[in-house]
């Protein structure tokens, strides 16, 4: 049975920080880690995710970590805006790779 | 472009009333799941489909509740005699089929479902 494991519970940034969220797994056999931003009142939306074969990804101020030995991966937040107050989860494939199992979730506040 | 949608948006419904949701997956995906969240907690597996065949089912998925996709299209999930333990975010998703194409999940708007 997977489990995710994802910290801070919450956190608080200044406008134009760096937010830094880590989540740990126990077991997968597939390599696919995705992150969802959730506003309230609405469903999670797919924000990034890394695949197997890179360390770390990119997209715009968003940037995945990844590292497999240590069974971690973590969602950096550049600049940080107060549009990017929500809550983000992360997730992983269980071993029979059929379906997410998603972390807690954090609470992210960025203050102007 | 059209989302993922869930009909209704909001139920509220007595202890012991049976209550039915449905979700409309993106047109072109053959999977769709169904989802628990309550409450400052992560999304919790319920049941997920392949086009009409109901594939998987979480142990949090009592004989209460039951999931049907007909056909292959829009889904519905059932919870019979209610509980105020059922009081949750119910969310439905669906990814395209593919590779890791299928950890892709589009989330809808979800049902918030009180139990009174």
């Amino acid at each position: 049975q997977q489990q995710v494991k994802q910290s801070p519970q919450s956190l608080i940034v200044q406008k134009g920080g760096i937010s830094i969220i880590n989540c740990a797994y126990e077991n997968t056999a597939f390599d696919y880690f995705p992150w969802y931003q959730q506003f309230p009142g609405k469903g999670p939306a797919l924000l990034i995710a890394i695949r197997p074969d890179v360390s770390e990804k990119k997209e715009g101020r968003f940037t995945i970590s990844f590292n497999k030995s240590a069974k971690q991966f973590s969602l950096h937040i550049m600049d940080s805006q107060p549009g990017d107050s929500a809550t983000y989860f992360c997730a992983a494939p269980n071993n029979a790779g059929n379906m997410l199992t998603f972390g807690g979730g954090t609470r992210l506040m960025v203050k102007p | 472009d059209t989302g993922v949608s869930q009909d209704p948006r909001h139920k509220i419904t007595k202890r012991g009333q049976n209550v039915t949701f449905r979700c409309d997956p993106i047109s072109e995906h053959n999977r769709l799941y169904w989802y628990r969240q309550t409450l400052g907690q992560g999304p919790e597996f319920l049941t997920y489909f392949q086009n009409e065949a109901q594939l998987e089912k979480s142990r949090l998925l009592s004989d209460r509740f039951s999931a049907e996709r007909p056909k292959g299209s829009f889904s519905t999930l059932e919870i019979q005699r209610t509980e105020q333990g059922d009081s949750a975010m119910y969310l439905c998703a669906s990814s395209p089929d593919g590779g890791l194409r299928f950890y892709e999940q589009y989330f809808g708007p979800g049902t918030r479902l009180t139990v009174t």
